[in-house]
């Protein structure tokens, strides 16, 4: 089992809609970071939290560290949102950081 | 400010060479990360350094190796690269000492391709 689990693996969605992604760990940590990633490489960081919620425009994170999980939502999808989004989450036993293997997000004009 | 730059942008070497990427961090980050990216593994970290010294280093043979300089800049070094590590080569700039619970500001990547 990874230490790290996304879900959806890939989600297309209509303009407009809600979008939620959803991290799950295994491992102790104190922060989790979400990554958007664009065709050509591209990384860029969207959050990093270790509570409670943040919101960024219209990218909303929450965690729940005694649940082990994290989700980003996407409110009034648009199509430059298209990206691959990925948690990351650095370990508290090693300090090593540890990648989902992301999400593929497709909203449709 | 300017941010993370990486060069080169395109490499293509062959089976047993050597290589070296560089990565310049966004002016006063002294935290300097490496990662590889491939298809089939996703993102995986490589090491991480802080004021020339590195701090942490991920699962991957010893032919991966890298430095930091007094400026911050950084180097990592593949020697007798295998075709396994093609790959994209991100490195990521951070302020605090340890740049893993820190925000970290990416590079846009070094493909390397090795045939």
């Amino acid at each position: 089992k990874n230490e790290v689990e996304q879900s959806p693996q890939n989600l297309t969605a209509q303009e407009g809609e809600f979008i939620t992604i959803n991290c799950s760990y295994s491992v102790g940590i104190s922060a989790l970071h979400w990554l958007q990633q664009h065709p050509g490489g591209g990384i860029v960081s969207l959050f990093m939290l270790s509570s409670g919620k943040k919101k960024h425009g219209r990218l909303i994170a929450t965690i729940n560290i005694q649940e082990k999980h994290s989700s980003l939502h996407i409110t009034a999808s648009h199509p430059r949102d298209s990206a691959v989004y990925i948690c990351a989450v650095p370990m508290n036993r090693d300090d090593k950081i540890i990648f989902g293997k992301g999400t593929r997000l497709h909203i449709l004009p | 400010k300017a941010g993370v730059t990486q060069t080169p942008r395109y490499l293509i070497k062959t089976r047993g060479q050597q290589v070296t990427l560089s990565c310049s961090p966004i002016s006063g980050h002294r935290s300097v990360s490496w990662y590889q990216q491939t298809p089939g593994q996703g993102l995986q970290f490589l090491f991480e350094y802080f004021s020339e010294t590195q701090r942490n280093k991920g699962n991957f043979p010893g032919r991966f190796s890298g430095r930091q300089f007094s400026n911050s800049r950084s180097e990592m070094n593949v020697s007798t690269l295998e075709l396994g590590d093609s790959a994209l080569y991100l490195c990521a700039s951070s302020l605090a000492w340890t740049g893993v619970t820190d925000t970290q500001y990416f590079g846009p990547g070094t493909r390397l391709t090795v045939l």
